[in-house]
């Protein structure tokens, strides 16, 4: 099955700097990668998703690369804000006619300094 | 209505009881999704209903039972649990499987 590893574990970026996460798949069907921002005791909240028909995605502070040859996807936040801070969760999934299920990575803890 | 919804928010059963989760989504969205999340780890998943029928479940004990009643509904009747089973327990919708997945709140179970 796939197997999605995420690093790092933890990351503490000074408010107002870029903070990068990286994550590697092992299947090389997996065409869709979402990224979740869970903040302590609340849901998971998708904050921007690739497929892998696109190399790159933006979202005004917050971009997504794939690296489909690599099988590896990142999550980029620029001028980070206090707000930012929580864990972040990579997955991946593919096609798979109804049962498609998301693999998750383990999860960053990113903590913002102000 | 574009919110997954669960009920009840917090939940304490003992070894003995039976007690259902619920789960409701009024986005159309035919894809639902259980998943049990232990502090610091992941949302792990345990089964998906696509178009109100089964479609994964991830070697789920018996003692956790789902049921789809309609395409807007998820239960997850839990009976004999164990405290290890104690987690949060997520519901998640998506228009199909090949989309976005939406979480609702959770379930902050405790097993005593």
């Amino acid at each position: 099955g796939e197997n999605v590893e995420q690093h790092p574990s933890t990351l503490s970026v000074q408010e107002g700097d870029s903070a990068v996460i990286k994550c590697t798949y092992s299947d090389s069907a997996s065409n869709y990668f979402p990224w979740y921002k869970q903040e302590l005791g609340k849901r998971p909240q998708l904050i921007i998703d690739i497929r892998s028909n696109v190399g790159e995605k933006k979202d005004q502070r917050i971009a997504v690369t794939l690296n489909k040859t690599a099988k590896h996807f990142s999550l980029h936040i620029t001028e980070t804000q206090p707000e930012d801070s929580a864990v972040y969760f990579c997955a991946a999934s593919k096609t798979n006619f109804g049962n498609e299920k998301l693999t998750f990575g383990t999860g960053t803890r990113l903590t913002i300094i102000p | 209505d574009t919110e997954v919804t669960q009920t009840p928010k917090h939940l304490v059963m003992g070894m003995t009881n039976k007690k259902s989760l619920k789960c409701e989504q009024h986005m159309g969205h035919r894809a639902m999704y259980w998943y049990k999340q232990k502090a610091k780890k992941p949302p792990e998943l345990m089964f998906v209903y696509s178009y109100e029928k089964l479609s994964i479940n991830e070697s789920v004990p018996s003692r956790f039972s789902p049921e789809c009643p309609n395409s807007s509904l998820l239960n997850l009747h839990l009976h004999a649990l164990q405290p290890e089973d104690s987690a949060l327990y997520l519901c998640a919708s998506s228009l199909s499987g090949q989309n976005e997945q939406y979480f609702g709140p959770g379930t902050r179970l405790t097993v005593t």
